[in-house]
C-alpha cells in the first residue's frame, strides 16, 4: 500500500493568510496526487488533480505543486470559506486509492 | 452535468447486509469509473471499490472477502452491497466518479450516514 502523510493535522491561520499543506507518499507516484477540500457535512470538493492542475472553477489562489514523494498545497490569502479540512489522494496505485489523514484549517 | 444521488437505508444491524445505490443523471454511466468511499464519524477517506461500465471492478483488499459493487447499466445505476457489518462499517458512505482508471474523483454524491447498531 502506499502510504499518505500530510503535515500539520491541524493550522490555525487567519484571513489574509498564505498557508502551506503538505504531503508525503511512501513511494514516487510521479504526479498522480490530487487535493480535496471537505467542509462539515459535505462531501469532499476537488481542488486540485494531477499535483498541479487547477479544477475548473476553483479559486486562482489555490495552487499545487510538487512531483514523486513530496507535494504541497498552497492558499495564496486565506478566505473566511478556505476554512475546511484539506486532504490530499494518491491515483497512481489504481489497486488501492489512498488518501492522506487530513488536515484541519482552523481560525486562529 | 454529471450529478450522482445516493440511496438506501442509514440503519442496519449487524452481521446483515449493507446496501447502498448511486444513481447517475446528465451523462451515461459508461462515460466514468465508479467508487464507493466512506467515511467513519471525525476520521478520514477510506477508498471501498470502484466499477466500470463494463463490470470490471477492484475492490479494497481489506474489505473484498465482504464487498459486492455492481453496475445497471439500464438504469444508468451502480451498487454497493457490504455483508457481515459490524460496528466498524458504521461511517458516512459517498459513491463518487473518476474520468479515468488514476483520475481523480471529481464529482461525489451527497453521502450517505449508514449506522450498524441493533
Amino acid at each position: 500500500d502506499i502510504q499518505m502523510t500530510q503535515s500539520p493535522s491541524s493550522l490555525p491561520a487567519s484571513v489574509g493568510d498564505r498557508v502551506t499543506i503538505t504531503c508525503r507518499a511512501s513511494q514516487s507516484i510521479y504526479k498522480y496526487l490530487n487535493w480535496y477540500q471537505q467542509k462539515p457535512g459535505k462531501a469532499p470538493k476537488l481542488l486540485i488533480y494531477s499535483a498541479s492542475t487547477l479544477q475548473s472553477g476553483v479559486p486562482s489562489r489555490f495552487s499545487g505543486s510538487g512531483s514523486g514523494t513530496d507535494f504541497t498545497l498552497t492558499i495564496s490569502s486565506l478566505q473566511p470559506e478556505d476554512f475546511a479540512t484539506y486532504y490530499c489522494q494518491q491515483s497512481y496505485s489504481t489497486l488501492l486509492y489512498t488518501f492522506g489523514q487530513g488536515t484541519k484549517l482552523e481560525i486562529k | 452535468q454529471v450529478q450522482l444521488q445516493q440511496s438506501g437505508p442509514g440503519l442496519v444491524k449487524p452481521s446483515e447486509t449493507l446496501s447502498l445505490t448511486c444513481t447517475v443523471s446528465g451523462d451515461s454511466i459508461s462515460s466514468y469509473y465508479w467508487s464507493w468511499i466512506r467515511q467513519p464519524p471525525e476520521k478520514g477517506l477510506e477508498w471501498i471499490g470502484y466499477i466500470y461500465y463494463t463490470g470490471n471492478t477492484n475492490y479494497n483488499p481489506s474489505l473484498n472477502s465482504r464487498l459486492t459493487i455492481s453496475v445497471d447499466t439500464s438504469k444508468n445505476q451502480f451498487s454497493l452491497k457490504l455483508t457481515s457489518v459490524t460496528a466498524a462499517d458504521t461511517a458516512v458512505y459517498y459513491c463518487a466518479g473518476h474520468p479515468f482508471i488514476a483520475g481523480p474523483f471529481d464529482i461525489w454524491g451527497q453521502g450517505t450516514m449508514v449506522t450498524v447498531s441493533p
